[in-house]
């Protein structure tokens, strides 16, 4: 398994546009969270979906849109770009995604710069 | 609210030497404490969380529930624990929030 990967790699846009981002996670895995890290800052939570559903949210805005496909990969979903939302993002999957808390592996991350 | 504090942002010991990254958190239920790593050129990947109690690669974080710490450790630092180092919290399903990190650098 080659873990989680993401793509694109790196991607370039301008303020204004609309971007996607993709996940696939480890195969078994039913849970995919995506984070937004900051240059020099630590990760930031911005979703979490289990089983196609929404299951957690972090403090951003209704621009940031996920969904979760039937076999678990994800996208993410960025409307009308700002400067501020250039960062690396990353997404993480783990086996469930209720109760105890499971292990969560990262993907490489996708570097997004908004000009 | 969930808050995870990274005090040092660089952290240079010799090699041999003990190594110390601090946390604090701050959160009003019984939260789940990690350190997470990132090695150069690679993806962050889970290092220890408090619930199991291990020590890998000879580190050790014990949570400090009166002081809200947890503290990771190592008694003899090494050239290849030379990497990025994040705290994090959950408070329950998979969200978790991390620190800002702190970068140690070790010194031949």
């Amino acid at each position: 398994d080659a873990g989680v990967t993401q793509s694109p790699t790196h991607l370039i846009k301008t303020r204004g546009q609309q971007v996607t981002l993709r996940c696939s996670p480890i195969s078994g895995h039913k849970s995919v969270s995506w984070y937004q890290q900051v240059l020099g800052q630590g990760p930031q939570f911005i979703f979490q979906y289990y089983e196609k559903e929404e299951r957690g949210r972090g403090n951003f805005p209704d621009r940031f849109s996920a969904r979760q496909f039937p076999n678990y990969s994800s996208e993410l979903n960025v409307n009308a770009l700002l400067l501020g939302d250039s960062a690396l993002y990353l997404c993480a999957s783990s086996l469930q995604g209720l109760g105890e808390i499971d292990t969560q592996y990262f993907g490489p991350g996708t570097r997004l710069t908004v000009l | 609210a969930q808050r995870v504090t990274q005090p040092e942002k660089l952290l240079s010991v010799f090699k041999g030497a003990p190594v110390e990254l601090k946390c604090n958190y701050s959160y009003s239920g019984s939260p789940e404490l990690f350190w997470y790593v990132q090695y150069s050129r690679q993806r962050l990947q889970l290092l220890l969380r408090h619930i199991s109690r291990e020590s890998i690669k000879g580190f050790t974080a014990d949570l400090n529930k009166g002081e809200t710490s947890f503290h990771l450790k190592k008694p003899f630092a090494q050239e290849e624990d030379s990497a990025m180092y994040y705290c994090a919290l959950s408070g329950g399903y998979q969200k978790v929030t991390f620190g800002t990190g702190t970068k140690l650098q070790v010194i031949p």
